[in-house]
């Protein structure tokens, strides 16, 4: 099963509006991290918070992290067209665990201009 | 300050050849992560090396893949005897010297076809 699962898989809105993406883990994490893929491209990072942090702001994005129900949000604000690609959640279990990440499936953000 | 570079950015291969996937992380990281990505699918761990060393091969096939991050020059995946379902986008990522807990930085990726 997933370590990371996002929700929902697909999410198309209009320019200006906002857009919220979910994402479950299963187990205790040291981080989770956000990335956005534009189609055919590579990774894009775009925020870490760590375990003891609750939310983070950078620009239009703003994380939540709520390790009691393991789970994040990501809110990007006014969305624009070039808004628009997937969008990965990633968590690096910590502990033991040698920094390397578990991807979520991904969400994809279409905002329509 | 480049960030990872990946060569090549397309590789096609026919089935049974060996393909050679090259990485070289950012000026002053020594930690290299290789991820896999099928098609419409997140990325999936492969392999995590320091400077000469594999620290943790857990997401790598037992057998045809290996990969290796000499003193120097680039960090190498190698896939011998390729097959349709190697098929996939081939990313690296690298971190700073601290390594684990931090934000990693992922190259434009290989994009290997088996035909």
């Amino acid at each position: 099963s997933q370590q990371g699962e996002e929700d929902p898989q697909a999410l198309s809105i209009q320019e200006g509006e906002n857009a919220t993406m979910n994402c479950s883990y299963k187990t205790s994490i040291n981080n989770l991290q956000w990335y956005r893929q534009n189609s055919g491209r590579g990774l894009v990072h775009l925020i870490l918070i760590r375990s003891n942090e609750r939310e983070k702001h950078s620009g239009r994005l703003r994380v939540t992290l709520d390790t009691s129900k393991k789970s994040s949000s990501l809110l990007i604000t006014a969305s624009r067209a070039a808004d628009t690609a997937s969008y990965f959640c990633a968590t690096d279990l910590g502990s033991g665990n040698t920094g390397k990440l578990i991807f979520g499936q991904g969400t994809t953000l279409q905002v329509k201009p | 300050n480049a960030g990872v570079m990946q060569n090549p950015r397309h590789l096609v291969r026919r089935r049974g050849q060996e393909a050679r996937l090259r990485c070289s992380p950012m000026k002053g990281h020594s930690h290299v992560y290789w991820y896999r990505q099928l098609p419409e699918e997140g990325l999936k761990f492969m392999v995590y090396l320091q400077k000469e060393n594999i620290i943790d091969e857990s997401g790598m096939p037992k057998e045809r893949f290996s990969a290796e991050f000499p003193k120097e020059g680039p960090s190498i995946l190698r896939i011998q005897q390729v097959v349709r379902g190697d098929s996939a986008a081939y990313f690296c990522a690298s971190s700073p010297p601290s390594g684990q807990g931090y934000e990693q930085y992922f190259g434009p990726g290989t994009r290997l076809t088996v035909t």
